[in-house]
């Protein structure tokens, strides 16, 4: 079974810093390429981050760029999301996503089941 | 940015009905656009991809069509495990963009 964990989650103050972190199983980890999605309540899915199978090539969203970055590790069958300077509005759930095959950023065909941050003074 | 619109907001239908849902790309996004289910407390599961694939496992009832910057999702029939939200996704630029959905309930 295809299985994505996230673990690291939690309440931090404003201009904290967290690291997620997303255990996978069931695939070939190092075949496909690896999103984080975050879903405010009562919001739509926000896309934040992208990263190719060899990590070669990383997109993140405008609103997380230069305070959030993505990264991973093959050996380990492991995605990661470090965020820094955090904002109240970056408290949502968060999702660890899988995309395409190979280099494309693929359909989102398997979420895990998310774990959520908040951001409170 | 392509921005995705999507309407009506919240459908109100019975059991049996059609549900009829679109999405609107405020430029084209070719066939780059898929559609997913969300019941509360549950995460997005894929339903359709490249406008009118089904994913796996998901049932006929459930058909989409469009090109360009105009979509729609079909479901035929609505069954009672089919009350939920539907977002629809773009990739076809940088970055990729969800709608804000619409969420059908039962009338």
């Amino acid at each position: 079974e295809v299985q994505l964990v996230e673990s690291g989650g939690g309440l931090t103050q404003p201009g904290g810093s967290l690291t997620l972190s997303c255990a996978a199983s069931g695939f070939i980890f190092s075949s496909y390429s690896l999103n984080w999605v975050r879903q405010a309540p009562g919001k739509g899915p926000e896309w934040l981050a992208y990263i190719s199978t060899s990590s070669y090539t990383i997109h993140h969203a405008d609103s997380v760029r230069g305070r959030f970055t993505i990264s991973r590790d093959n050996a380990r069958n492991s995605l990661y999301l470090q965020m820094n300077s955090l904002r109240a509005e970056d408290t949502a759930r968060y999702y660890c996503v899988r995309g395409g095959a190979g280099s494309t950023i693929g359909w989102f065909d398997t979420w895990g089941q998310g774990i959520v941050v908040t951001v409170s003074s | 940015e392509i921005v995705l619109t999507q309407f009506p907001a919240t459908l109100s239908l019975t059991p049996g009905e059609r549900a009829t849902l679109s999405c609107r790309a405020s430029q084209s996004v070719g066939t780059y656009l898929a559609w997913y289910q969300q019941k509360p407390g549950q995460t997005p599961r894929l339903l359709i991809y490249d406008v009118s694939n089904r994913a796996t496992g998901i049932p006929v009832r459930f058909s989409g069509s469009g090109f360009g910057t105009d979509f729609t999702l079909t479901i035929n029939s609505l069954e009672p495990e089919d009350f939920a939200t539907y977002f629809c996704h773009q990739r076809s630029n940088w970055p990729p963009h969800f709608g804000g959905g619409t969420k059908v309930e039962i009338k």
